[in-house]
């Protein structure tokens, strides 16, 4: 167990809805990394969050936001939603997001219909 | 973005034996990780190697890292069956400190 939380495990949905992806990092970690995993395109980099402030962005769609809240657990909201988000979303948690380890929570798996 | 390069992509061997897997990446590093995932589940964090060293163990891991040549490489030694999974490096831009992945090797243990 990596101490990272991250609900729904599974997210069936339809096209053209919106979801929300909630992570709970490790206790005392300060940075919040989100991840989306598919086939074709790997593990790709969204966007991090370090102490409430966005820090890095990735290849985040506009449709996609993200924020980390004051008890450092964070979210991620997926709009608009096609068939093409259907993938693996990674929560990663680090003590400080400069050089220290980054633990994975267990995944969402989304799938749009 | 950068990202390591994985080598192999698949690797098959029986228990018993050593797997080795290499990563290879294109600019300076400042750190580079190395993770196990089994089908479908979380990235399980191996170990994390800095710039500034050359090989650190962890129980049956063994990971080097060599900045002249921009690669590094991950050692199971005596693997198990259930060491079977997809092994990825994760590398950060100079300055980004953002794990940034490979595509990963998938090992395969035959008991």
């Amino acid at each position: 167990d990596s101490g990272v939380t991250q609900t729904p495990k599974h997210l069936i949905t339809a096209t053209g809805q919106r979801v929300t992806l909630r992570c709970s990092p490790r206790s005392g970690d300060l940075s919040v990394y989100w991840y989306q995993q598919s086939l074709d395109q790997g593990l790709q980099f969204l966007i991090q969050y370090y102490n409430g402030e966005e820090r890095a962005k990735g290849n985040i769609l506009e449709r996609f936001s993200a924020q980390q809240f004051p008890d450092l657990h964070s979210e991620l909201n997926l709009s608009s939603l096609e068939l093409g988000d259907s993938a693996l979303y990674f929560c990663a948690s680090s003590a400080t997001g400069f050089g220290t380890e980054a633990f994975f929570g267990q995944g969402t798996r989304l799938t749009v219909v | 973005s950068q990202q390591g390069e994985e080598d192999p992509q698949a690797l098959s061997i029986q228990e018993g034996e050593n797997a080795t897997m290499n990563c290879s990446y294109k600019t300076s590093i400042n750190n580079l990780q190395w993770y196990r995932q089994n089908s479908g589940r979380g990235l399980v964090h191996l170990i994390l190697i800095r710039s500034n060293e050359r090989e650190k163990h962890s129980g049956r891991l063994r990971v080097t890292l060599d900045t002249s040549k921009k690669s590094s490489s991950l050692l199971i030694t005596a693997s198990r069956a259930a060491d079977t999974a997809s092994y990825f490096c994760a590398t950060d831009e100079g300055g980004s400190y953002i794990p940034t992945f490979g595509r990963g090797t998938s090992l395969i243990v035959h008991p």
